[in-house]
């Protein structure tokens, strides 16, 4: 069974321009999570999906990120403009519906802004 | 809302040692699990092993135990017989119910080297 893929693996850009990252989760995972991870920190929620439906984006700097997950599977996770401080890992993970299922990470997006 | 603190920023024993992970939480629930997450340099997270608050006997996974300690709310990863691949950083993470699935909140994370 194939993993959380994402795209790219890493990604250099200049301040002030856009970046978008892309993530296909498992197959059959209702859930799926969108996570920051800075240097040294542990994995940070920025939003979570149950299908099509954000239910959880109190974390989502809204002014300049954005999320979708359209027809509920593949999901893209936007930034504009970018930011020095927005240099991270971004990670995506899924998981079937329900509390007591494992999520399953990807290997994530290196950001670098410049 | 829930903290989890992981006081050993780095961690280094020889192959075939034991060495012990801390883990301490704060919250107000009364449902919820713990997990022990690691990362090798490839990014990917790896759950090792997971608790849940409501179970006395500690969890195990082979060389990977668990010693929960509900009322200090400490919850640390042990593991035996290391080995090189076992080097990673390792996140203690908490987890609850909220609408409808799981959320985690990790800790700093603890650097882990295995040495030949």
């Amino acid at each position: 069974e194939a993993g959380v893929v994402q795209s790219p693996r890493y990604k250099i850009i200049e301040k002030k321009q856009p970046v978008a990252f892309w993530c296909n989760p498992i197959s059959g995972h209702n859930t799926l999570y969108w996570y920051l991870q800075n240097l040294g920190q542990g994995p940070e929620l920025l939003i979570r999906y149950e299908n099509e439906e954000a239910v959880d984006d109190s974390q989502l700097p809204k002014d300049r990120f954005s999320a979708e997950r359209l027809k509920g599977v593949d999901s893209t996770l936007k930034i504009q403009p970018a930011e020095l401080g927005d240099s991270a890992v971004y990670l995506c993970a899924s998981s079937p519906q329900g509390f007591y299922n494992e999520q399953f990470f990807g290997p994530g997006t290196r950001l670098t802004v410049l | 809302a829930q903290t989890v603190t992981q006081s050993q920023p780095e961690m280094s024993v020889q192959e075939a040692e034991t060495v012990t992970l801390s883990c301490t939480y704060d919250t107000s629930e009364s449902n919820y699990y713990l997990f022990w997450y690691k990362q090798p340099p490839s990014r990917q997270m790896i759950l090792v092993i997971r608790q849940e608050a409501y179970k006395q006997q500690n969890a195990t996974e082979n060389r990977f135990s668990v010693n929960f300690q509900k009322a200090a709310k400490s919850f640390s990863l042990k593991i035996s017989d290391s080995q090189l691949g076992d080097t990673a950083m390792y996140f203690c993470a908490f987890g609850t119910f909220s609408q409808g699935a799981q959320k985690l909140v990790f800790g700093q994370g603890t650097r882990l080297t295995i040495n030949p």
